[in-house]
């Protein structure tokens, strides 16, 4: 089966600090990307990876940064966390580059900023 | 820019009722387009797709074709059950695997 894990379900940091959210697949996948999802606005795209190293902005990055130092993990970091960060945010992967292919979802993480 | 549009929510319906969620697009060229679930609790997973115009995609009784002509890709279902209670978004992808959300309709069903 497979599987897009994410570190942590469910964190509460304080306005200010780093934060880290980690996602790991097991499929061997090129593609990497980190959405956050609000009520009434569905998911937005905060950056994706082609490859190891390689990133690339999506439509919401301000605030937000991203490393990919091996091919299955995709770190999203927020530098210092605002309130505004508050959403569930969701890592994916699929396989190919270039072709309609479907995402695999791992099941998010829920981060309030106080 | 591209984008897709849903038909508010939330939607409740009882079971076995006919289930329609509407979804329309803005996008250039071909995009293809998506319907992703997400039950309670769960990352989304995908549900159906099309990738040209008059195809129909389906799956679990879902069903949803593609019409260029009205930029729609419509989600149904013949008869819902309780399991189907869900978030469902549709989408579009703009190449290389970007997808574009809608806002997400929640469907709850009824016994």
């Amino acid at each position: 089966d497979v599987k897009v894990t994410q570190s942590s379900r469910y964190l509460v940091k304080r306005t200010g600090e780093k934060v880290f959210l980690e996602c790991v697949q097991d499929m061997d996948h090129e593609n990497m990307f980190w959405y956050r999802q609000d009520p009434g606005l569905g998911l937005r795209l905060i950056y994706f990876s082609y490859d190891v190293k390689m990133k690339e902005k999506g439509d919401i990055p301000e605030g937000y940064s991203v490393s990919r130092e091996k091919k299955e993990r995709f770190s999203l970091i927020l530098e210092s966390a605002s309130t505004n960060q508050t959403s569930m945010y969701l890592c994916a992967s699929s396989l190919a580059r270039g072709t309609a292919g479907e995402l695999f979802f791992g099941e998010g993480s829920r981060l309030t900023v106080l | 820019g591209d984008s897709v549009t849903q038909m508010e929510g939330p939607v409740t319906l009882s079971e076995e009722a006919f289930l329609t969620i509407n979804c329309t697009y803005t996008a250039t060229g071909y995009p293809s387009l998506f319907w992703y679930v997400q039950y309670p609790g769960e990352g989304l997973q995908l549900l159906l797709k099309a990738t040209k115009a008059d195809d129909k995609g389906s799956n679990k009784g879902f069903e949803a074709t593609y019409r260029k002509e009205t930029t729609s890709f419509h989600l149904e279902k013949g008869s819902v059950q309780v399991s189907d209670s869900a978030v469902y978004f549709c989408a579009l992808s703009r190449g290389a695997q970007k997808l574009v959300f809608g806002q997400g309709t929640r469907l709850t069903i009824n016994p």
